[in-house]
């Protein structure tokens, strides 16, 4: 059964520091793996969308990388801002067509 | 694009009484959706895929009965929670795979918070 597992659980940094955040999955036969934010009370906001065949996704400060057989991601955030401040969801897909399974998330707080 | 909507947006029910929730996806066709269920400062926990047309395939520990998921077309897929209790007070959020899409994709919903006293 796969399992995702996100680290840090919660992390805090001031303003305009670099960061990189981690998700690991257990079953490496993954479809895609996407990385999230959510606000809190609020849903959430895609950000990354990596298929298993690529190594990285970049979008604006951001910037995803899968290493899928060692059964790793991370996000590396550039120059974070207090607007940064949320919980970030890594999740995968293991088939095509079939649900996404989350991490925890990692809540990232930036102080200004 | 791809945008999904819930409604409502939130409710509060007494315990007892039956709340539905609607997934739609607006600008796009999904033959699937599927139905997460989040407790506070936990993750998304998977609860049921709904399929258009037919009978949805729930997750171990989700009990069919008590979560009743319609897909009668292919943008709208309704979650009713019967006899809701205080411990199914929960963030209910759903999302939708587009038909076809070349990414397998899935776009989600806002969420719909329900509580029941």
């Amino acid at each position: 059964k796969q399992e995702v597992t996100q680290i840090p659980a919660a992390l805090s940094v001031p303003e305009g520091e670099n960061l990189v955040l981690n998700c690991s999955f257990t079953d490496s036969a993954i479809y895609n793996l996407q990385w999230f934010r959510q606000d809190p009370g609020k849903g959430l906001t895609s950000l990354l969308l990596i298929q298993s065949s690529q190594r990285e996704q970049t979008s604006g400060r951001l910037n995803a990388s899968l290493d899928k057989s060692s059964g790793r991601s991370t996000l590396y955030i550039a120059a974070s801002q207090p607007g940064d401040s949320a919980t970030y969801l890594c999740a995968v897909v293991g088939q095509a067509g079939t649900a996404l399974i989350f991490g925890k998330g990692t809540t990232l707080s930036v102080s200004s | 694009g791809a945008v999904v909507s819930q409604h409502p947006s939130w409710v509060i029910c007494k315990s007892g009484t039956s709340v539905k929730i609607e997934c739609r996806s607006l600008d796009f066709q999904a033959t699937t959706m599927f139905w997460y269920r989040q407790f506070p400062k936990q993750s998304l926990m998977l609860m049921a895929t709904s399929n258009e047309g037919s009978k949805a395939t729930y997750e171990q520990g989700v009990e069919k009965d008590k979560f009743l998921i319609n897909h009668a077309s292919l943008t709208l897929s309704t979650l009713t929670v019967t006899s809701a209790h205080p411990e199914d007070s929960s963030f209910y959020i759903c999302s939708a795979r587009p038909s076809g899409g070349a990414q397998n994709e899935q776009f989600f919903g806002p969420g719909t918070r329900l509580t029941v006293l």
